[in-house]
């Protein structure tokens, strides 16, 4: 499958603890986006990445999110000391310009 | 500010008629407006989408127009079908670059057979 992969798919956690979600693009692309979705909203944009730089966090992103693209390939984004608010589809998308090419979510349940 | 609004939040539709959905965008440097589909349990996927330098694109069943003047994008389905029901979103680039994408809050189609 050459689409974007997000791993895993379904995370259930409690309240409090550290998860970390990773998302393989397509290989050719060089930037990286990553949305949290709830029930009957649209994503909502949390940070996207150029090769490895970092270029824009949301400013309603708190400091217990963080996200890496060390080589310029694959992302994680890690959550510490998760709230039950942060339950959501975590979405990966990538693209080199216009379209975005979107993962399957990973959806995490805070407990 | 950075904003997308999108209307309706639902749409009901007989098969065969017109469905027509509308967004708003806050930011006047914004550029490029795709639509995205998703349907129940799957990921968003691009159907259409347009560019500030062109005023209106088709691709068979499915138009969009842009305004930007009055900073608003519409999407436009003819001869809607069943499997036309699904989620609708609008988005918009925003910020240096035109990189970064607000999403509206989409519509929910529904094509009663």
């Amino acid at each position: 499958d050459t689409g974007v992969s997000q791993n895993p798919r379904h995370k259930i956690t409690k309240r409090g603890q550290n998860v970390t979600f990773r998302c393989d693009p397509i290989s050719e692309h060089n930037r990286l986006y990553w949305y949290r979705q709830t029930l009957g909203q649209g994503p909502e944009f949390l940070t996207y990445f150029q090769n490895e730089a970092q270029l824009e966090k949301s400013r309603l992103l708190s400091d217990r999110f963080s996200a890496e693209r060390p080589k310029g390939s694959f992302s994680t984004l890690e959550i510490q000391r998760t709230e039950q608010g942060d339950s959501a589809m975590y979405l990966c998308a990538s693209t080199t310009e216009g379209e975005q090419y979107f993962g399957p979510g990973t959806r995490l349940t805070v407990t | 500010g950075e904003n997308v609004e999108q209307h309706p939040s639902t749409l009901s539709v007989q098969e065969g008629d017109s469905a027509v959905i509308k967004c708003t965008y806050s930011d006047s440097a914004s550029n490029y407006f795709p639509w995205y589909k998703q349907e129940l349990g799957k990921r968003p996927q691009l159907i259409i989408d347009i560019r500030s330098n062109v005023g209106e694109k088709k691709d068979q069943r499915i138009a969009v127009t842009l305004n930007k003047t009055a900073k608003h994008f519409s999407l436009h389905i003819t001869e809607t079908q069943p499997e036309d029901s699904a989620v609708y979103f609008c988005a918009a680039s925003v910020g240096t670059g035109g990189f970064k994408t607000i999403f509206g809050a989409g519509t929910r189609l529904f094509v009663k057979a």
